[in-house]
C-alpha cells in the first residue's frame, strides 16, 4: 500500500535562518506531488506541484521553492524565513496513470513557527 | 483557472438534523470534484469524489455530495450529523490539468 512521510511534524526556526521540509511517497511511482499552507486552520494555498523529477510549477510568489531530487521525494526549502512564512504546511500526491479522477493523498502537515 | 468557493465560514447543525455544507465551482471542460475532511493540527482525509454518471455519490462516514452541472454546484450533504462530524470540511476541484484548486473551508460544528 501507499504511504506518504512529512517530517517534521513541528518545526521553530528563527528569522532568517534556513527551511527544508521534507516529503516522500512509498509503494508508487510517478506520483503528482504538491505542497499546499494553511494559514490559521482555514483555507489551502496551493505553493507548488511537480508532475515528474526536476519539474515543479510555482502557483504563488514567495519566500519558499521546491525541488524534486527523486521521483517519491518533494521538498520546501527557504533560505532565509519570515515571520509571515509562520505556517501549517502539507504535502499531498496522487496517483498518475489512472484515469483522470484520483483523488489526492496527504501527509500529517508540518508546523512551522517562525519566532 | 479553476476555483472553488465555499460560501459559509461555519455551519451549524444539531445532532441528528440533516447537514449541508455548499460548494461552487468554476472550471473549464468536465471537473473533478472532491471533499476533504480535516481534523485539528491533522493532514486532509478523502471523503468522495464525482468524476462521471450518477449526480449522487456516496462516500465515507455517511456522507454524500450532489453534483449540480447547470448551478456549478457540488454540495455536501448527511442525513443525520453526529457531534463526531465537528470539523472542517474542503471543497476542491480539478480540472484536466494537474492542478487540485481547495475553497477556503467551511467549519462544521453539530451540537448535542
Amino acid at each position: 500500500s501507499q504511504t506518504i512521510h512529512q517530517w517534521p511534524a513541528t518545526l521553530v526556526q528563527p528569522v532568517g535562518s534556513p527551511l527544508s521540509l521534507e516529503c516522500t511517497v512509498e509503494g508508487t511511482s510517478n506520483p503528482n506531488l504538491y505542497w499546499y499552507r494553511q494559514a490559521a486552520g482555514r483555507g489551502l494555498q496551493l505553493l507548488f506541484y511537480s508532475v515528474g523529477i526536476g519539474q515543479i510549477s510555482s502557483e504563488v510568489p514567495q519566500n519558499l521553492s521546491a525541488s524534486r531530487p527523486q521521483d517519491r521525494q518533494f521538498i520546501l526549502s527557504s533560505k532565509k524565513l519570515l515571520l509571515s512564512d509562520s505556517s501549517f504546511y502539507l504535502c499531498a500526491w496522487r496517483p498518475t496513470g489512472l484515469p483522470g479522477g484520483t483523488e489526492a493523498f496527504f501527509g500529517q502537515g508540518t508546523r512551522l513557527t517562525v519566532v | 483557472a479553476q476555483s472553488v468557493a465555499q460560501p459559509e465560514d461555519q455551519v451549524n447543525v444539531a445532532e441528528g438534523n440533516p447537514l449541508t455544507v455548499k460548494c461552487t465551482y468554476s472550471v473549464s471542460g468536465n471537473p473533478y470534484l472532491f471533499w476533504y475532511v480535516q481534523y485539528p493540527n491533522r493532514g486532509l482525509q478523502f471523503l468522495l469524489k464525482y468524476i462521471t454518471g450518477d449526480n449522487l455519490v456516496k462516500g465515507s462516514y455517511g456522507f454524500e455530495a450532489e453534483f449540480n452541472k447547470s448551478q456549478t454546484s457540488f454540495h455536501l450533504k448527511k442525513p443525520s450529523a453526529l457531534v463526531s462530524d465537528s470539523a472542517l470540511y474542503f471543497c476542491a476541484v480539478r480540472d484536466n490539468t494537474d492542478k487540485l484548486i481547495f475553497g477556503t473551508g467551511t467549519r462544521l460544528q453539530v451540537f448535542p
